[in-house]
C-alpha cells in the first residue's frame, strides 16, 4: 500500500522555466511533509519542507504548496537550472510516528 | 557541522557472508535512522534509535539485521547470512530531538550480494 505516490516517474524542463513536481498521499495523519534531491551514488538531500498547518513555504527558487482536501502537494522550482537535474522524493511524517514514508521518486532534467 | 557520514561507500560481498556497515549521525543529534532504497523505490524505513535506545523496528528487518548504537553516538547495521535480496542501498539519517523534524542524509552504503 503505497501511502505517498508520486505517479510521474520524469520530466523534462527547459532551463528557466518552472519545473512542477507533484505527490499525492493517502494517509490523512500525515501533518509533516518533506521533499529530498538525490544525485546518483549520492544520499538525499533536504530542499524544504511544510507542517499541514501551513499551505505554502518557500525557500529561494523553491516553494512546496499542501492542498490538505486534495491530500496532495508540489514542489515548484523557479527557475529551473541544469543542476537541478536529479530524482526528487517527496517525503511524509506523522505527528506519533518518527519514521519517513518516501515516494517513488520523478527524476527531474532541465535541458540547457 | 561534518554532515552524516557512513562507512564502508561500497561492499560487494558472496551470499552468505556477514556484513556491517557503520553511521556517525550528525553531532547531537539524538535521533539516528536506517533506510534501505532498492532501484526503483524511495528509501524505505527499517529501524530507529533515540539516543542509544532502539525504539521502532520494520517488518522489513528480519531476524538476520541487527541494528545497534551502543553509546548513543555512532550505530552499526549488521546483515547475517546475506542473501541476494539484501542488495540495496542502505541509508542513515540523523536528526535533533527538539526543533524541525527534519531528517538528514548520509551518502549511504550501496551492498552487492553475489
Amino acid at each position: 500500500d503505497q501511502q505517498v505516490k508520486q505517479n510521474s516517474p520524469s520530466l523534462s524542463v527547459q532551463e528557466g522555466r518552472i519545473s512542477i513536481l507533484n505527490c499525492d498521499y493517502t494517509n490523512s495523519m500525515f501533518d509533516y511533509f518533506l521533499w529530498y534531491k538525490k544525485y546518483p551514488a549520492e544520499g538525499p538531500t533536504f530542499l524544504i519542507s511544510i507542517s499541514s498547518i501551513k499551505d505554502k513555504n518557500e525557500d529561494g527558487r523553491f516553494t512546496v504548496f499542501l492542498n490538505k482536501s486534495a491530500k496532495h502537494l508540489s514542489l515548484h522550482i523557479v527557475p529551473s537550472q541544469p543542476g537541478d537535474s536529479a530524482v526528487y522524493f517527496c517525503a511524509a511524517k506523522t505527528g506519533a510516528n518518527s519514521k519517513l514514508t518516501f515516494g517513488k521518486g520523478i527524476t527531474l532534467s532541465v535541458r540547457p | 557541522d561534518t554532515g552524516v557520514s557512513q562507512d564502508p561507500r561500497h561492499k560487494i560481498t558472496k551470499r552468505g557472508q556477514n556484513v556491517t556497515f557503520r553511521c556517525d549521525p550528525i553531532s547531537e543529534h539524538n535521533r539516528l535512522y536506517w533506510y534501505r532504497q532498492t532501484l526503483g523505490q524511495g528509501p524505505e524505513f527499517l529501524t530507529y534509535f533515540q539516543n542509544e535506545a532502539q525504539l521502532e523496528k520494520s517488518r522489513l528487518l528480519s531476524d538476520r539485521f541487527s541494528a545497534e548504537r551502543p553509546k548513543g553516538s555512532f550505530s552499526t547495521l549488521e546483515i547475517q547470512r546475506t542473501e541476494q535480496g539484501d542488495s540495496a542501498m542502505y541509508l542513515c539519517a540523523s536528526r535533533q530531538l527538539k526543533g524541525t523534524d527534519t531528517q538528514y542524509f548520509g551518502p549511504g552504503t550501496r551492498l552487492t550480494v553475489l
